[in-house]
């Protein structure tokens, strides 16, 4: 079964410094997400992509954080610099106009980030 | 307030009990209703989808969705250990920008 693969797992850095994230969404799927839960919390939309083009940034913190996905496929996620605030698990997801029901988001395993 | 207010929890319920999770919301535009499952450490699978008002029901799951209460709830039947985990309620105005509810976190004592 496809499935959203994101790299790294776990990330560990100090406030300052920069980290980013990687997903490689499910083949064929358009449409990427990239959210934040923090524990204890529903995920929230930082990001969607539409191929290579941004749909909706709205909630990204566009001061620190910045996402591309240059080829329309494979995205990164990046943070500069990390603050305390920013640790939580960073997800992607992906979905499809073809898929039934039509755009039901498939999420990745997420990166874990602690910042201290 | 939040667009989407969901109780934490936790739930802690024998195994075999029926688990009631529910959720409201303010944002009368909402038009999609979603339940997703998350297992710790891992991410949000999708287990029930709903469009409008009514029920839906699959094996030991069932949706409900009452717009004029704007309220939502889930229910599993026959509870089984497997099922522990937390539970996201999510809904849309269009059927791609999510917002979700907190999660309400469920152990099936065996």
């Amino acid at each position: 079964e496809a499935e959203v693969a994101q790299s790294p797992r776990y990330k560990i850095t100090e406030k300052s410094q920069a980290v980013a994230f990687w997903c490689d969404p499910i083949s064929g799927h358009a449409t990427l997400y990239w959210y934040r839960q923090i524990l204890g919390q529903g995920p929230e939309l930082l990001v969607q992509f539409q191929d290579e083009s941004v749909v909706d940034d709205s909630q990204l913190p566009k001061d620190r954080f910045s996402a591309e996905r240059l080829k329309g496929v494979d995205s990164t996620l990046k943070i500069q610099p990390a603050e305390l605030g920013d640790s939580a698990m960073y997800l992607c997801a992906s979905s499809s106009l073809a898929g039934a029901p039509r755009n039901t988001q498939y999420f990745g395993p997420g990166t874990r980030l602690t910042v201290l | 307030q939040k667009e989407v207010e969901q109780d934490p929890g936790p739930l802690s319920v024998p195994e075999g009990a029926i688990v009631s999770l529910n959720c409201t919301y303010s944002n009368s535009a909402f038009q999609y209703f979603m339940w997703y499952r998350q297992y710790s450490r891992k991410g949000p699978e999708l287990l029930m989808y709903t469009y409008s008002s009514g029920n839906k029901e699959d094996g030991r799951f069932t949706a409900q969705v009452d717009k004029s209460s704007k309220y939502i709830s889930l229910f599993i039947r026959d509870s089984q250990p497997s099922d522990s985990a937390t539970y996201l309620c999510a809904m849309s105005p269009n059927d791609y920008k999510l917002s979700f509810g907190a999660g309400t976190t469920v152990t099936v004592r065996a």
